[in-house]
């Protein structure tokens, strides 16, 4: 089975830090991507990632970045934290092409104060 | 870019009657489509897909969900739902032309009362 790990389930941070959110896939899989989740809104993709060093910009990327500098890992940063960016955050990874599924970690629910 | 309409924002259901929730799809000559489930704090786990083929499609849990292209919907049902079942439900599609992009819909959150 495939594994997403995300380094935290719960993060409280203040308004104006930098965050970093860590998301680890043991399946050696090409494509990464970062979602948040807010009630009524459903997933909405903030970046993704298809190689190594390579990343493409979602439907809401800004006040967000993304490093992938290992295949098995992808990060989110929140360069100043504000407080319309508490969400729940959700990584997925993804074999292959769109017909393939994709896998989900367990989600971090950040709050910024 | 594709859209994803999830009908009803709630489903509440009695335990052991029959359940449809519904999804429909921008139109697109061919779309690759997905429906996952999210227990309460938990990620997204995959139900089942439909890629080509059959329309009918079964998945985990006594899931099935129907692919209807001239209506652009993918309805996910279940003849008798347990409580165990209740969750968010999230119906997805993928565009070939867009290549790595999932579009999700908003979700439908289904509760089972005893």
């Amino acid at each position: 089975d495939v594994k997403v790990t995300q380094s935290s389930r719960y993060l409280v941070k203040r308004t104006g830090e930098k965050v970093f959110l860590e998301c680890v896939q043991d399946m050696d899989h090409e494509n990464m991507f970062w979602y948040r989740q807010d009630p009524g809104l459903g997933l909405r993709l903030i970046y993704f990632s298809y190689d190594v060093k390579m990343k493409e910009k979602g439907d809401i990327p800004e006040g967000y970045s993304v490093s992938r500098e290992k295949k098995e890992r992808f990060s989110l940063i929140l360069e100043s934290a504000s407080t319309n960016q508490t969400s729940m955050y959700l990584c997925a990874s993804r074999q292959g092409g769109g017909n393939q599924p994709q896998h989900f970690g367990d989600g971090t629910r950040l709050s910024i104060l | 870019a594709q859209s994803v309409t999830q009908l009803d924002s709630q489903v509440p259901v009695f335990e052991e009657a029959p359940v449809e929730l519904r999804c429909n799809y921008s139109s697109s000559v061919s779309v690759y489509l997905f429906w996952y489930v999210q227990y309460p704090n938990q990620g997204l786990q995959l139900l089942l897909k439909y890629l080509s083929g059959s329309t009918l499609v079964k998945g985990i849990n006594g899931f099935e969900a129907e692919f209807n292209k001239s209506q652009t919907s993918f309805h996910l049902r279940k003849p008798s739902v347990h409580i165990s079942d209740t969750a968010e439900y999230f119906c997805a599609v993928s565009d070939p032309d867009t290549g790595n992009q999932f579009y999700f819909g908003t979700g439908t959150s289904l509760t089972v009362i005893p």
